[in-house]
């Protein structure tokens, strides 16, 4: 069965600081993984996904994840935060053979000035 | 821009009511899906569609129902609400290999 586990229900940086949110994630088959972010009141935006093309995925607002094979790891980073990065990511992986997502249990980020 | 609609955004409503909840979307996407969100909690899936017609219950057990009349609507009811149904409920939809794309969600509180 696939799976994916967040590390750190709350993330806290300064505006400037580095980023860095964890997955890791469980799958006999390669994966499909995607961080999503989630705005306060809103549904779920796609920041990035890895379909095995490139290890290191370019998204949207200056993220980027990289995934390491030998370390089960999609882990999300952005080098210097911003204000208007607070809010909730979570990481997904698609369940092999079928549309399904299954998410983790999300980190929220928070952005201190 | 939002291309995945749902309505109404919130509810607050009493014990015993019928609801439903809209999902409409104007992308022509073939499959769609409601999750469940409860605060602080990841999202489970508990309907999906693979097209008009098709209606499949997904991973959490829900006492709503679906249907799929056609492709670009995808409402979610429940016959009698409770409040262990208070939750948030995200509509998202896809098409081809596409990743899914998710509407703003219903906040719905039973009193």
């Amino acid at each position: 069965a696939q799976s994916v586990t967040q590390l750190g229900s709350h993330v806290s940086v300064s505006e400037g600081a580095l980023v860095l949110l964890r997955c890791n994630y469980s799958s006999s088959v390669p994966p499909y993984l995607f961080w999503y972010v989630q705005y306060p009141n809103q549904g779920l935006q796609l920041l990035l996904k890895y379909t095995s093309a490139a290890t290191l995925v370019k998204g949207i607002n200056g993220f980027e994840a990289e995934f390491k094979k030998s370390e089960t790891s999609f882990h999300l980073t952005k080098p210097s935060a911003h204000m208007s990065d607070a809010a909730e990511y979570f990481c997904a992986v698609g369940v092999s053979g079928t549309d399904k997502l299954i998410f983790g249990t999300g980190t929220r980020l928070q952005v201190f000035p | 821009e939002a291309d995945i609609y749902q309505t109404p955004r919130y509810l607050v409503i009493g014990t015993g009511k019928k609801i439903t909840l809209e999902c409409s979307q104007t992308m022509g996407h073939d499959k769609m899906y409601w999750y469940q969100q409860d605060p602080g909690m990841e999202l489970h899936l508990i309907h999906y569609s693979y097209g008009v017609n098709s209606t499949e219950k997904g991973d959490l057990s829900s006492e709503s129902t679906v249907s799929r009349i056609r492709t670009e609507h995808f409402p979610l009811t429940l016959e009698s609400a409770r409040p262990s149904h208070t939750s948030q409920y995200l509509c998202a939809s896809r098409t081809g290999d596409q990743p899914q794309h998710f509407g703003d969600g219903t906040r719905l509180s039973i009193l």
